[in-house]
């Protein structure tokens, strides 16, 4: 089991937007503001596209947004494209014996 | 363009020790107030942090594998490792090294290995 809890899928059309949750514990999401989210397609690599909760590297789309209230943390992606169909994971930074943890991931179905 | 690449065997007997290097290019190991470490994932799962070595020389590692768990630094060849021993079926995974800034942010990754452990 996961440290952190994601919803297993979402599905959205093209044009629209959707918003995944993560949610965790004080001693993680909610206690800094250290979240970040990665977007991997199969057989690759996660990609960071949100860090620090809503900060997004260089080269990321600014139709990917990140927020978070309380000990749940949302990706918001607006205005959603066919590329967009994706595994989409949250991490956090924790105060527990492990400093890492992610979440179980969701996967993106763009209809 | 930093760029990182694995390197390793791809298959490991149960009870030997995985040992796994990544190979820092484009940028220097020793950048300041950098975390480079490895992630993996089993086969239809999710990523699981491993640990992390800060540029100081640092170690950070996931509790439940930190008997078991060795990252080093081999700065003369800009290069990082893993070691992983006991390995059982469970360490099956793709295994990738990653870096970023913050230990809880990887903006760097390497393309994966897949390790499997079986007789």
């Amino acid at each position: 089991q996961s440290a952190l809890t994601q919803p297993a899928s979402v599905s959205g059309s093209p044009r629209q937007s959707i918003t995944i949750s993560c949610t965790g514990t004080s001693s993680d999401v909610g206690g800094y503001d250290y979240v970040s989210w990665y977007q991997q397609h199969p057989g690759k690599a996660p990609k960071l596209i949100i860090y620090e909760v809503s900060n997004r590297p260089s080269g990321v789309s600014n139709r990917f947004s990140g927020s978070k209230s309380g000990n749940t943390a949302s990706l918001t992606i607006s205005g959603l494209q066919a590329e967009d169909e994706a595994d989409y994971y949250c991490s956090s930074y924790t105060t527990t014996s492990t400093p890492v943890v992610f979440g179980g991931g969701t996967r993106l179905s763009v209809l | 363009q930093v760029q990182l690449q694995e390197s390793g065997p791809g298959l490991v007997k149960p009870s030997e020790t995985l040992s796994l290097t990544c190979t820092v290019s484009g940028d220097s190991i020793n950048r300041n107030n950098f975390y480079w470490g490895w992630v993996r994932q089993p086969p239809g799962k999710g990523p699981e942090w491993i640990g992390s070595i800060f540029y100081s020389g640092s170690t950070y590692y996931k509790a439940s594998l930190k008997s078991r768990v060795a990252i080093s630094v081999d700065r003369s060849k800009n290069q990082f490792s893993l070691r992983v021993n006991s390995v059982t079926a469970a360490d099956t995974a793709v295994y990738f090294c990653m870096g970023g800034a913050a230990i809880d942010a990887f903006d760097i990754w390497g393309q994966g290995t897949m390790v499997t452990v079986s007789s």
